[in-house]
């Protein structure tokens, strides 16, 4: 099957340093990569997409300026929490797809655990 | 707007059987999926439903009927591995998922 990797899969950084998270999917080209966060006992919340080559599409709400998204190859993502504090403190998880319709199920990570004290 | 509804949690007894269900009101329908996450783990994929009807791999099926914008996952044999929670999601007419708030579900002895 499909495997995604992300690293680190944990982090503590202090408030105002930046984070790279890195997300490979390992034996198949994702078209699309997607960037998820989701904090203690509530759902994932789309954060981004991300399309080879591409800009990032940001959700409503979440700052471009502060989670910087670079899909370099058909295999790399990364997001970059700039500046962070405190309340960026999440389990990040990204996930990729091979993109279009039908059965496109995309393939998560095993996520990345962010503490900024 | 769009929107998902689940359970937020449910409990039932090794051995048994649950049906977790899902609602939807989505701009356009293009899939429904059923994923497991366990607690600090990734999600997994579980179900794709695109046309109405009973899907079955194993212990587990999944429902769709489009028309009432209604799925239920259905697992049998309950164990206690699959105390987790299952989330709904469904890929809209811009094919972005859309996610549900998921439902957590307990196993007991």
């Amino acid at each position: 099957g499909a495997v995604v990797s992300q690293h680190p899969s944990w982090v503590i950084c202090k408030s105002g340093t930046s984070v790279k998270i890195e997300c490979r999917s390992l034996d198949f080209q994702a078209t699309t990569m997607f960037w998820y966060r989701q904090f203690p006992k509530q759902s994932l919340m789309l954060m981004a997409t991300s399309n080879e080559g591409s800009k990032a599409t940001y959700e409503q709400g979440v700052e471009k300026d502060k989670f910087l998204i670079n899909h370099a190859s058909l295999t790399l993502s990364t997001l970059t929490v700039t500046s962070a504090h405190p309340e960026d403190s999440s389990f990040y998880i990204c996930s990729a797809s091979l993109g279009g319709v039908g059965l496109d199920e995309q393939y998560f990570g095993p996520g990345t655990r962010l503490t900024v004290t | 707007g769009q929107n998902i509804d689940q359970p937020t949690e449910m409990t039932a007894t090794e051995g048994a059987i649950v049906q977790i269900n899902c609602t939807y009101q989505t701009s356009g329908f293009n899939g429904l999926f059923w994923y497991q996450q366990h607690a600090g783990e990734a999600p997994t994929f579980l179900s794709y439903n695109v046309l109405d009807g009973l899907e079955e791999k194993g212990r587990f099926s999944s429902f769709l009927s489009r028309s009432k914008g209604y799925s239920y996952l259905l697992l049998k044999e309950l164990q206690m591995k699959d105390s987790a929670s299952y989330l709904c999601a469904v890929k809209d007419s811009n094919y972005q998922l859309i996610w549900g708030a998921g439902t957590k579900l307990i196993i007991k002895p």
